[in-house]
This record gives structure tokens, sequence and C-alpha cells, in this order.
């Protein structure tokens, strides 16, 4: 059970917009920790894609976007492409626990149709 | 342009201690910028973080894995490394080292991931 609740799949044609929720609590990103997204294909390594909510690094494309408000954070990718077939993680930090940590969201499978 | 590179046994006996070294290339291990992150994937899960190290040597761990997990730095060898004491099988998975830009910011800079097996 991740600390962070994303749905298992999500799916769209080419061209298409999809949406990617990241749901916390008041203890990680209700308390205003910043939510990043990763990208990660099978046998490589994860690729950060959003930073600090909504920050894209050098070289994401701008299909990509990301959103915080509240409890919840999300993923949008615009315009979608087969090679955006992935699995995407959210990641935050959570006082929860006996010592500030950092978390990830539980991962969800991007279907390109 | 940084790189890290996780090394290490891919076979572990249960009982004993995984230990891995994450090498980093292309820059230097004691910025003050940058924490250093273990982050494992079991088969068929999602990711977990393990811990981190500043160069100055301080650490922070998950603290559900705190009692088991062991994270140094050699600034001499450019290198930080992992230790996992009395492992079991539900320690089998890929694990990557991460650098993250502060301590609360995102990784960005990954390892290939290295796959270490526990099994008898």
């Amino acid at each position: 059970q991740s600390v962070l609740t994303q749905p298992p799949s999500v799916s769209g044609a080419p061209g298409q917009k999809v949406t990617i929720s990241c749901t916390g609590t008041s203890f990680n990103i209700g308390a205003g920790y910043d939510v990043h997204w990763y990208q990660h294909l099978p046998g490589t390594a994860p690729r950060l894609l959003i930073y600090s909510n909504n920050i894209r690094p050098s070289g994401v494309p701008d299909r990509f976007s990301g959103s915080k408000s509240g409890t919840s954070a999300s993923l949008a990718i615009a315009g979608l492409q087969a090679e955006d077939e992935a699995e995407y993680y959210c990641q935050s930090h959570d006082s929860s626990m006996t010592a500030l940590g950092m978390v990830f969201g539980g991962g969800t499978k991007l279907t390109v149709l | 342009q940084v790189q890290l590179q996780e090394s290490g046994p891919g076979l572990v006996k249960p009982s004993q201690t995984l230990s891995l070294t994450c090498t980093v290339s292309g820059g230097s291990i004691s910025s003050g910028a940058y924490y250093w992150n273990w982050i494992r994937q079991r088969p068929g899960k999602g990711l977990e973080w393990i811990g981190h190290i500043y160069y100055s040597g301080r650490t922070y761990y998950n603290p559900s894995l705190r009692s088991l997990v062991n994270i140094s730095i050699d600034t001499s060898k450019n290198e930080f490394s992992l230790k996992v004491s009395s492992v079991t099988a539900a320690d089998t998975a890929v694990y990557y080292c991460a650098r993250g830009k502060g301590r609360l910011n995102g990784m960005d800079v990954w390892g290939q991931g290295t796959t270490v097996t526990v099994s008898s």
C-alpha cells in the first residue's frame, strides 16, 4: 500500500490527452511538500519529468505538465505518442512517521492505444 | 554530464548483508547542492525510497527500513554505498542510485539499476 495513491492504469489514443492523479494526505502533499513525477520504461532508469509540482527539466517536451491542489497532484500528457507508453510515478515527502521521508505513488501504467 | 553507476553482487544469501556501491562520474559528490539516494523496485511493485546521504555524511532513511540499512559516502572515491543487513527474499529488487537536488527536490540523475536476488 503506497502512501500516495495513483490509478493503476490509464489509456488514450495517439494525439489525445490523459491525466494521471496522485492523491495524498495532510501529512504529505497537503502539508505543502512538492510533488515530482517520473517516467519509467522497463529496464531503464526512471526519468524526471516534472519537479516542484509544475516545472519541466530541460529536454522534457511541453506536452507534459504538472499541477497541485490541496492534497492532490496531477500529471497531464497532451498529444499522446506511442513513445509515452510507460509507468509513471509521483513522489513527495511525508511527515506522518517518526521522521520525514520520501514517498512514491504506486505507479500508473499508461497504454497508448 | 553527471553519470551514476551501481555495482555489487547480483546474488546474496538470506541473512547476509547486501552491499552496493554507486560511483559518480562527471561531477563531484562533494557538491553541497545534492543529496545522494538509494531507491529500489521489488518485482511487480513500485519504487521505494531507501534513504539518502549528504556529502557531509548526514543520512536520512526510510523509517520502515532504518534499522536494517546503512548508507555511507567516500568523497575521495566519489562514491556512496548501501548496506542492507539480514536480507530476506523480500529484499530481492532492482536497486537504483540517484541524485537529488536538495533534500526535498526531485531526483534528476539516475543510475541504470542493478538487480539483486536474495536466494540460497
